[in-house]
């Protein structure tokens, strides 16, 4: 089976640009989170999407959207790009809203965006 | 705010020794705990985890211990491979949400040299 994948594996945008990730969950999972990882920092909360509709949001500006597809695909936007965006941005997926040590969550490759 | 801290950013053992690796959290409410390897391109792939009411996991080489009284959590590798060789992040989820956020450490370098 495949894994949690996402496109593009790398970006480069410039300041003030828009930008759109991609994340296709593990075949029958429907709970989608994504993540912003820094240079040198551990993985951030962004959101979660369960079943199409947003379950929860880090603490990013609402220059960062997502939806969440009937798929149960997703798409990560990110308005008026800054430089301090520039991560990894990486995907999770998992099998129900509120994970337990039952269902684990399941991280795909990420992609790395650079904002010039 | 740090909820969950890694305070050695790197750490350098010989092949066959044992690996320890650190965390601290600070939330209370967390009630599980895992850790994620990274190699360089990859996502974090989880290793092992261990709810709030144990106090050691093992799986193979691989142990996990919970201190709660002083929040803080250990991963034992024995014996180290070269293999092992990767970023590991130490993240632990909130039992008083319903959400499936985790929340990271900053990661920890293990390098294995033969």
């Amino acid at each position: 089976d495949a894994g949690v994948t996402q496109s593009p594996t790398h970006l480069i945008k410039t300041r003030g640009q828009h930008v759109t990730l991609r994340c296709s969950p593990i075949s029958g999972h429907k709970s989608v989170s994504w993540y912003q990882q820094v240079l040198g920092q551990g993985p951030q909360f962004i959101f979660q999407y369960y079943e199409k509709e947003e379950r929860g949001r880090g603490n990013f500006p609402d220059r960062f959207s997502a939806r969440q597809f009937p798929n149960y695909s997703s798409e990560l936007n990110v308005n008026a790009l800054l430089l301090g965006d520039s991560a990894l941005y990486l995907c999770a997926s998992s099998s129900s809203e509120s994970w337990s040590y039952l269902n684990e969550q399941f991280f795909g490759p990420g992609t790395r965006l650079t904002v010039l | 705010d740090q909820q969950v801290k890694q305070n050695s950013p790197s750490l350098s053992v010989q092949e066959g020794r044992i690996s320890i690796l650190n965390c601290d959290y600070t939330n209370s409410m967390f009630d599980y705990f895992l850790w994620y390897k990274k190699y360089p391109a990859e996502g974090p792939t989880f290793l092992i985890s261990i709810s709030s009411i144990k106090d050691k996991n093992e799986d193979g080489r691989f142990t996990v211990f919970l201190n709660k009284s002083a929040k803080h959590l250990s991963l034992h590798i024995v014996p180290s491979q070269p293999g092992d060789s990767a970023v590991y992040f130490c993240a632990a989820k909130n039992g008083g949400s319903t959400l499936g956020r985790l929340y990271f450490g900053r990661g920890t370098q293990l390098t294995v040299w033969p």
